[in-house]
């Protein structure tokens, strides 16, 4: 694997709790990825980050906040969890962002909100 | 990013060669063609990519026509490990920063 670690791997939480999935990677690349994937509707972008602080949105972003203090590290936060956000999250990270790097993906984290 | 149409599935004989279409008849001139796959439950696995000329690693080949139109992903000898969702994927540069569009993807089921 491209030396990508989610955790947690499963994760069940309660409606209107905060939650943080971590992304950590060990390849030194610059751009980070949070997806989520849903039956029905393939992967979706929700946020990524073009270098420590640098941040920016994807298509499902609403309900999702993302912070990268360190090269290594991408986390995603649910402020407030609802039952819509239970699903499988991705992180996937690339070397760049401009040129034709592939992106890797870790093995996900799943996420119940009951 | 150009959208990509795929079969809903496919079968292979195990030690056959599988080829798994795609069409993107809107791809621009600086837009490629990504492959990946996913097993069940896994992060996808990215497979491989090209612009223009056929490309080949230790996994697949894929071949693009001239017109870029179209793509077909082979891999040489399947097994039943090759059972996975394939995504054919067209990406720009430049701004896109490196965002994937994945669409529902092809079904490869690999045999006995």
């Amino acid at each position: 694997d491209a030396g990508i670690t989610q955790s947690p791997r499963h994760k069940v939480t309660e409606t209107g709790t905060p939650v943080t999935l971590r992304c950590h990677q060990t390849e030194n690349h610059r751009y980070m990825y949070w997806y989520r994937q849903d039956p029905g509707h393939g992967l979706r972008l929700i946020h990524y980050s073009y270098g420590v602080k640098d941040t920016d949105k994807g298509e499902v972003s609403d309900g999702y906040s993302v912070s990268r203090s360190k090269t290594e590290d991408f986390l995603l936060t649910l402020e407030s969890a609802t039952s819509s956000q239970t699903s499988v999250y991705f992180c996937a990270i690339s070397g760049s962002g401009g040129d034709h790097s592939p992106l890797h993906f870790g093995n996900g984290t799943r996420l119940t909100v009951t | 990013d150009a959208k990509t149409t795929q079969p809903t599935s496919m079968d292979c004989a195990e030690g056959r060669a599988a080829n798994l279409p795609c069409n993107h008849s809107t791809i621009s001139g600086n837009e490629y063609v990504y492959w990946y796959r996913q097993i069940h439950s896994q992060g996808p696995q990215y497979i491989i990519h090209g612009l223009k000329n056929n490309e080949t690693n230790e996994m697949a080949s894929l071949i693009i026509t001239e017109d870029r139109k179209s793509s077909t992903l082979i891999l040489p000898h399947a097994t039943l490990r090759d059972t996975a969702v394939y995504y054919c994927i067209v990406r720009g540069g430049g701004t896109s920063y490196g965002k994937l569009t994945f669409g529902q993807g092809t079904i490869l089921t690999v045999h006995p």
